[in-house]
């Protein structure tokens, strides 16, 4: 059964600091991941979509990777702003069985100004 | 082009009760899916419905129901509200079922149960 972790639950930065939020799964048989960010109490913005064949993507201050045969992706964001606060979550989803998408609860993140 | 539309945006109801929640997707995507979220939680996935046919139904009771309509609108029903039901009801869309260019959310239903 596929599990999906975030590591860490909570992190409190200073403006303009790189960051690194980290998103592990148990099985690596995957057919695309995505990070999104949640505001509170609001819906999921997506910030970057990695297909299974691809190992990064990028967006402005974003950068995403993604290493299946560790179980791994990272989300990397650079020159962090207090605009940036907001939780973090990681979504993947299988290469077989019901085409869902699977969570991991979160990193919530906090930019000091 | 409007995002997922998701209403109403907030809810309030008594347990027992029965709750409708409405979901229209982007335009052109035909891939409707329901996810609920409670506090501090990532979203658990519900139904996913295609092309108004049901491919996929997560670890949840017979009380919750979802249809597709020929327009790809889609809405979720809830039966006999508990107190745990309270939750961010959250649509997403896709223009397949596999969902090859990502998913696209809505804004949520708020929907608290007293």
């Amino acid at each position: 059964k596929q599990e999906v972790t975030q590591i860490p639950a909570a992190l409190s930065v200073p403006e303009g600091e790189n960051l690194v939020l980290n998103c592990s799964f148990t099985d690596s048989a995957i057919y695309n991941l995505q990070w999104f960010r949640q505001d509170p109490g609001k819906g999921l913005t997506s910030l970057l979509l990695i297909q299974s064949s691809q190992r990064e993507q990028t967006s402005g201050r974003l950068n995403a990777s993604l290493d299946k045969s560790s179980g791994r992706s990272t989300l990397y964001i650079a020159a962090s702003q207090p605009g940036d606060s907001a939780t973090y979550l990681c979504a993947l989803s299988p290469t077989s069985g019901t085409y869902k998408y699977i969570f991991g609860t979160g990193t919530r993140l906090k930019v000091l100004a | 082009d409007a995002g997922v539309t998701q209403s109403p945006t907030h809810l309030i109801k008594t347990r027992g009760q029965q709750v409708t929640l409405r979901c229209s997707p982007i335009s052109g995507h035909k891939s409707v899916s329901w996810y609920q979220q409670v506090l501090g939680q990532g979203p658990q996935f519900i139904f996913q419905y295609y092309e108004k046919e049901e491919r996929g139904r997560g670890n949840f009771p017979d009380r919750f129901s979802a249809r597709q309509f020929p327009n790809y609108s889609s809405e979720l029903n809830v039966n006999a509200l508990l107190l745990g039901d309270s939750a961010l009801y959250l649509c997403a869309s896709t223009l397949d079922y596999r969902g090859a260019a990502g998913y696209t959310f809505g804004s949520g239903t708020r929907l608290t149960v007293v």
